[in-house]
Order: C-alpha cells, then structure tokens, then sequence
C-alpha cells in the first residue's frame, strides 16, 4: 500500500502570506496526485490533479508541484476564504489521502 | 451536476444499512464512481470504487469482506451496502465522481452520517 504522508499537520499564518504544504509519497507516484480544500460540514474540493494541473474554478493563487515522491501546494497569498484544512491523494495504486493539514489564522 | 447520498442513520454495532447516492447533471453510466468516509475529527479515508459497467469493485482492506459496492446506471444511482459494522465505522459517507479510470475525485456529495452505537 502507498501510504502518504503531509506536513505540517497544522499551520498557523495571515492574510498575505505566501504557504507551502508538502506531501510525501512510501514510493514513487510519478505524478498522479490531487489536492483538496476542505472546510468544516462541508465535502472536499478539488483544487489539483496531476501533480500541478489547476481544475476549472480554482483561483490562480493555488500551485502545485513535484513528482516522484515529494510534491507540495503552494498558495500565493493567503485569501480569508482560504483557512481550511487541505488534503493530497496518490492515485498511481487505488487511493489514499494524506492526513490533512489546517491552515488557521495567526 | 449532482451527488446526493442518503440512507445514513443510527445502527448498532454488527448490524447493516445500504446508503445510496443519487447522482444528476451528467452522464453517470459514463464515469467509475467511489465511496470516501470521514470519521468525526478525523481524515479522510478512501472506502469503496466501482468501475463503470459496475464489472470491477474495489475495496479499501478495512472494509474489504463487510461492505458491497454497486450501482444502477439505469437508476442513475451508486451503493454502499454495509454490513457487519462496528463503532470504527461511524463516519460521514461521500460518494464522489472519478474524473478518469483511476484518477482524481472531481465532484463530491455532501455526505451521510452514519453512527455505530448501541
């Protein structure tokens, strides 16, 4: 099984700044991995597939990078509407998520 | 396009229940669809796949023996038949759409609660 593995679990930052989440992969995905916005009572969202290719919808500010077994997210500039809790998922073997890291407000 | 899942509820620890997901606004019989859950405070958790014709089910280990994947492309609707349950399968259930043949989850309901408890 792939097990995957983000960091931090938690992070704490303001309006403005530029974040960064990594996600880390047992073995190698090539690039076949998503990220998810999620906020609370609500269903996740799909912000990027493929390592880097942004979905319809998602502002610019989101990137995505990596492959192999290391990738992360990057925002740009941290929106108010942006503090939620992101989730990566390998797809290369089934699937799996990692265990999700908050973004909250400093 | 929508998910709508239903069929959640209070059940005792080695009882079943069978959620199902409706689905509108594309064409269902054209995409694999999933089953992902997410216990209270926790992660999220791949549970369930089923290939378009419904011939290939897949099934994560903790699930794998206890809960039966199906769907009714004729129905437009998806299918978590589960059973054997124990109080560590109390979570929201989320059917969601697979893009592609094992790809990214591209649309998402809204989930089904469902608790394990006597």
């Amino acid at each position: 099984d792939i097990q995957m593995t983000q960091s931090p679990s938690t992070l704490s930052a303001s309006v403005g700044d530029r974040v960064t989440i990594t996600c880390r992969a047992s073995q190698s995905i090539s690039s076949w991995l998503a990220w998810y916005q999620q906020k609370p009572g609500k269903a996740p969202n799909l912000l990027i597939y493929k390592a880097s290719s942004l979905e319809s919808g998602v502002p610019s500010r989101f990137s995505g990078s990596g492959s192999g077994t290391e990738f992360t997210l990057t925002i740009s500039s941290l929106q108010p509407d942006d503090f939620a809790t992101y989730y990566c998922q390998q797809y290369k073997s089934y699937w799996t998520f990692g265990q999700g890291t908050k973004v909250e407000i400093k | 396009m929508q998910l709508l899942e239903s069929g959640g509820g209070l059940v005792q620890p080695g009882g079943s229940l069978r959620l199902s997901c409706a689905a509108s606004g594309f064409t269902f019989s054209s995409y694999a669809m999933s089953w992902v859950r997410q216990a209270p405070g926790k992660g999220l958790e791949w549970v369930s796949a089923i290939s378009v014709s419904g011939g290939g089910t897949y099934y994560a280990d903790s699930v794998k023996g206890r809960f039966t994947i199906s769907r009714d492309n004729s129905k437009n609707t998806l299918y978590l038949q589960m059973s054997s349950l124990r109080a560590e399968d109390t979570a929201v259930y989320y059917c969601a759409k697979i893009y592609s043949v094992s790809s990214q989850f591209d649309y998402w309901g809204q989930g089904t609660l469902v608790t394990v408890s006597s």
